[in-house]
């Protein structure tokens, strides 16, 4: 079965740091990755995806993540936040031709003025 | 706003009531997803529907949850004699896939789901 892990459940910065935050499947085949975020009292919504291609995709709002296969990882990144990426975000995996997303438990970001 | 539109937003029932969901996708799409989450959790997938066919439902949690999509439009997820343990958030998402069987570079759009409280 599909599982997608994502550490430092809760992650409190600074504006103007950088964010990291891993994103680790365990699926070994080919695989579609997702990034959603849901912003405080908003629904999912998609930031970046990877199909194919090259493995550094850019999202909405200066995100970025990085596919590294060999690791089973797809990191997601901002060089420097903002107070409104406020949020939570969620790391989703698609490995199947049913498209049924396996999300991890998702990183709770909390940026400080 | 034409996105993926979830009634009620808010549920509140006595345990061993049954109750009712609705999702209206968006308009356009042939899928529609069902996934439950629980705090702290990511959303876990339940069920979904390719136009009004019901391609995956094992990981329905019971035989008391069902959902249903007669018209390949909107679609009703129902529980039934409800547990404290369904007390969750319930989201439908949407999605225009064009094909079966294969592995879509479509992503799905989630509604703003249906929160459920059993007292």
């Amino acid at each position: 079965a599909q599982s997608v892990s994502q550490h430092n459940h809760h992650v409190i910065l600074s504006e103007a740091a950088s964010l990291e935050l891993g994103c680790n499947y365990s699926y070994g085949g080919t695989v579609n990755l997702f990034w959603y975020v849901q912003y405080p009292g908003q629904h999912l919504q998609l930031l970046l995806k990877y199909f194919s291609g090259d493995p550094l995709v850019k999202g909405i709002k200066g995100f970025e993540a990085e596919f590294i296969k060999s690791k089973f990882s797809f990191n997601l990144r901002k060089p420097s936040v903002q107070w409104s990426d406020t949020a939570e975000y969620f790391c989703a995996v698609n490995a199947d031709g049913n498209n049924r997303l396996a999300f991890g438990k998702g990183n709770q970001v909390v940026v400080i003025p | 706003d034409t996105g993926v539109s979830q009634d009620p937003r808010h549920k509140i029932t006595k345990r061993g009531q049954n109750v009712t969901f609705r999702c209206d996708p968006i308009s356009e799409h042939n899928r529609l997803y069902w996934y439950r989450q629980t705090l702290g959790q990511g959303p876990e997938f339940l069920t979904y529907f390719q136009n009004e066919a019901q391609l995956e439902k094992s990981r329905l949690l019971s035989d008391r949850f069902s959902a249903e999509r007669p018209k390949g439009s909107f679609s009703t997820l129902e529980i039934q004699r409800t547990e404290q343990g369904d007390s969750a958030m319930y989201l439908c998402a949407s999605s225009l896939e064009l094909g079966t069987g294969i592995l879509s570079n479509q992503p799905q759009h989630f509604g703003d789901g249906t929160r459920l409280s059993i007292l």
